[in-house]
């Protein structure tokens, strides 16, 4: 079975907190690609960040980081320095590539609430 | 114009009421994608299309009614919809659907109520 879990729902954070997002998948396939989306309160999914199954090397953008531990089946997300435009809900999210095309399965999303 | 554009932005319509949602995208994909989000729920894929041809029907109830005239537009024809059909309808593109490392482009989405 393909599958995303993103057990945090919900979390609150103030301006300039590192905040991470866990995201857990299970899939059978040896090759598959994760990636992260942000929807902020206009509602289209910018997409953030594509790791492919081969490549376990972390990743740092700016203010964000990715964490790919295939050992524990994860892809977690943090942000350092948080601020209020972070503000979103993010999705983890699975091709599993057993379809032969893009097939993204999604997780739930976790809402990420900046204060100032 | 740039990306994927979604008309209309919200929409409400009575349960005996025939509408459309449009997507356009303006990036040269050729592969294009319909998705439901409800409330606490995953995204959920409902079709895809691939240079016009449709590739993918994810078990969808026939009062929704996609349509991809050219690989720049789809439509979601709707029609007898149920309060439970309310939801974010979400189109994408991608470049093609080969491999899986293509991102999706999404648009804005649909805000639909059944009333």
């Amino acid at each position: 079975a393909q599958k995303v879990t993103q057990a945090q729902t919900e979390i609150s954070v103030v301006e300039k907190e590192d905040v991470t997002l866990d995201c857990v998948y299970e899939t059978r396939d040896t090759t598959y690609y994760l990636f992260w989306y942000k929807q902020p309160p206009s509602g289209e999914l910018v997409f953030l960040i594509r790791r492919n199954s081969f490549d376990e090397q972390n990743e740092i953008s700016g203010r964000y980081s990715w964490n790919f531990q295939k050992s524990t089946s994860s892809f977690n997300f943090t942000i350092t320095a948080s601020q209020v435009v972070d503000s979103a809900v993010y999705f983890c999210a699975l091709n599993p590539l057993d379809t032969g095309f893009q097939k993204l399965v999604f997780g739930t999303g976790t809402r990420l609430l900046v204060s100032p | 114009e740039t990306g994927v554009t979604q008309t209309p932005r919200h929409l409400v319509m009575g349960m005996t009421n025939k509408k459309s949602l449009k997507c356009e995208q303006h990036l040269g994909h050729n592969a294009m994608y319909w998705y439901k989000q409800s409330a606490k729920k995953p995204l959920e894929l409902m079709f895809v299309y691939s240079l016009e041809e449709r590739v993918e029907n994810n078990s969808v109830p026939s009062r929704f009614s996609p349509e991809c005239p050219n690989s720049s537009h789809l439509f979601l024809h709707l029609h007898t919809l149920q309060p439970e059909d309310s939801a974010l309808y979400l189109c994408a593109s991608s470049q093609d659907l080969s491999g899986g490392s293509n991102e999706q482009f999404f648009g804005p989405g649909t805000r639909l109520t059944v009333l």
